[in-house]
Formats: structure tokens, C-alpha cells, sequence
């Protein structure tokens, strides 16, 4: 069956600029993460959705992201007033809902800001 | 809070040898705990969990990894290297409140 999709795969934008970076999770997973990878290092926890309610975004550092599920299925994270520390791979998973399940990534959205 | 280390940056074998993954995990409470796979610009790629039950895990591509309390430790082996080996692997635990916390990786390079 289909995986996660993330689109676009590659965004390059200026500074200052605002961004959206979608994630399509596998068909009947309730649960959906953010995380953000940067060069050498691994991925680190944006926010969890359960449904449509964001459960944890204790991983967004700073009210300038934001991220929705409004129908309990896609996501869009969004990305005010980009810098360039934003530059980054923004990777989204989805899971059955229970910790013990795995989480199963996209290929991701490589970021860009110049 | 849990968190995970990952010894070795970069581990450098020989195609037929040995590979040996290091992963040790810090939890206040059992923890859930997984391998991933990365290869170049794709997502990461679950190789094997340890949930509850038998703490040898095997997963694909003849990955294993042993759950190890007294020493907070699930390291992955492997056998026999293949050359499609090559990657970058992530050990990750998770307690039970869903987000995932990674370790740093491990790049695996096998040479012919």
C-alpha cells in the first residue's frame, strides 16, 4: 500500500518568507508526527497529532511554526518569517496511535532558506 | 526524560565482516525501542523494534538486536556485511508518550 507522502520534496525560499510542507500520512493511522533532521544529526520531535488535535508540540521552538491536521488525515506545517537556521529536513510519520507501534517516515521536504 | 547514545559517528567494515551497532538508552520507565535505516535523501526506513516479550529481535535484512537491561543497551549486529549495507542507522526509544527521541547516528561504510 501507500507510504507517507510529503510534497514538495525539495523548497527553496528567501528569508522572511512563508512556507507550507504538507504530509499525507498512511490510509487509517490516527497518530502523525513532525520531526526536523539537520545535516549530521537525527531527526528531533516537532509535534504529534491524534486526530486532528495536536497532543504534544512541545518540539516547536518558536511561535513562528505552526502545524494543522483539520481533518484528522493530511497535515500542513507552517513556517513564518523563515531564517536560514530553518534549513533543514522536515520529516513527517505516521503510526496506529500506541507508543509501541512504529512510526513510519516520508522521504521528507528538503528546506532551503537563502 | 530518556535519550539515547549512539558510540561511533562512522563504523567502517569489510563486505562478508562482522557489523556491530552500538545503542544505549537512558529511561526512567521500560522503554519501547527501535533501529532505523537511512539511506542518501529517502526517509528513515524501520529495521526492528523491542517492545515487550523476547529480547533478541530480528528484523529485516538479517538485522537482530538484543534488549539488554542490566547494561541499557540494544545493540544491532549483523552477521555478513553486504555492500547495500551502507547507510545511516538510528537507534530511537520511545516510553509510551509517542514522540520518538533519536540518537545521533551511526554511518555504516562496507568496503569490498
Amino acid at each position: 500500500g501507500a507510504g507517507v507522502s510529503q510534497t514538495p520534496s525539495n523548497k527553496v525560499t528567501e528569508k522572511g518568507k512563508y512556507v507550507e510542507l504538507r504530509c499525507d500520512p498512511i490510509s487509517g493511522h490516527t497518530a502523525l508526527y513532525w520531526y526536523r533532521q539537520s545535516l549530521g544529526q537525527g531527526p528531533e520531535f516537532l509535534i504529534y497529532f491524534q486526530g486532528t488535535g495536536a497532543a504534544d508540540d512541545s518540539g516547536l521552538p518558536n511561535d513562528r511554526f505552526f502545524a494543522v491536521r483539520p481533518e484528522g488525515s493530511v497535515s500542513t506545517l507552517k513556517i513564518q518569517r523563515t531564517e536560514r537556521g530553518d534549513s533543514a529536513v522536515y520529516l513527517c510519520a505516521s503510526s496506529l496511535g500506541q507508543g509501541n507501534q512504529p512510526q513510519h517516515f516520508g522521504d521528507g521536504t528538503r528546506l532551503s532558506i537563502l | 526524560a530518556q535519550s539515547v547514545t549512539q558510540l561511533g559517528s562512522h563504523v567502517s567494515v569489510s563486505e562478508g565482516a562482522l557489523v556491530l551497532l552500538r545503542c544505549n538508552y537512558s529511561s526512567s520507565v521500560p522503554p519501547y525501542l527501535f533501529w532505523y535505516v537511512q539511506y542518501p535523501n529517502q526517509g528513515l526506513q524501520l529495521l526492528l523494534k523491542y517492545t515487550t516479550g523476547a529480547t533478541l529481535v530480528k528484523g529485516i535484512n538479517g538485522f537482530e538486536a538484543e534488549f539488554k537491561k542490566s547494561e541499557t543497551s540494544f545493540h544491532l549486529t549483523k552477521p555478513s556485511a553486504h555492500m547495500s549495507d551502507a547507510a545511516e542507522y538510528f537507534c530511537a526509544v520511545n516510553t509510551g508518550f509517542q514522540k520518538l527521541v533519536f540518537g545521533t547516528g551511526t554511518r555504516l561504510l562496507v568496503s569490498p
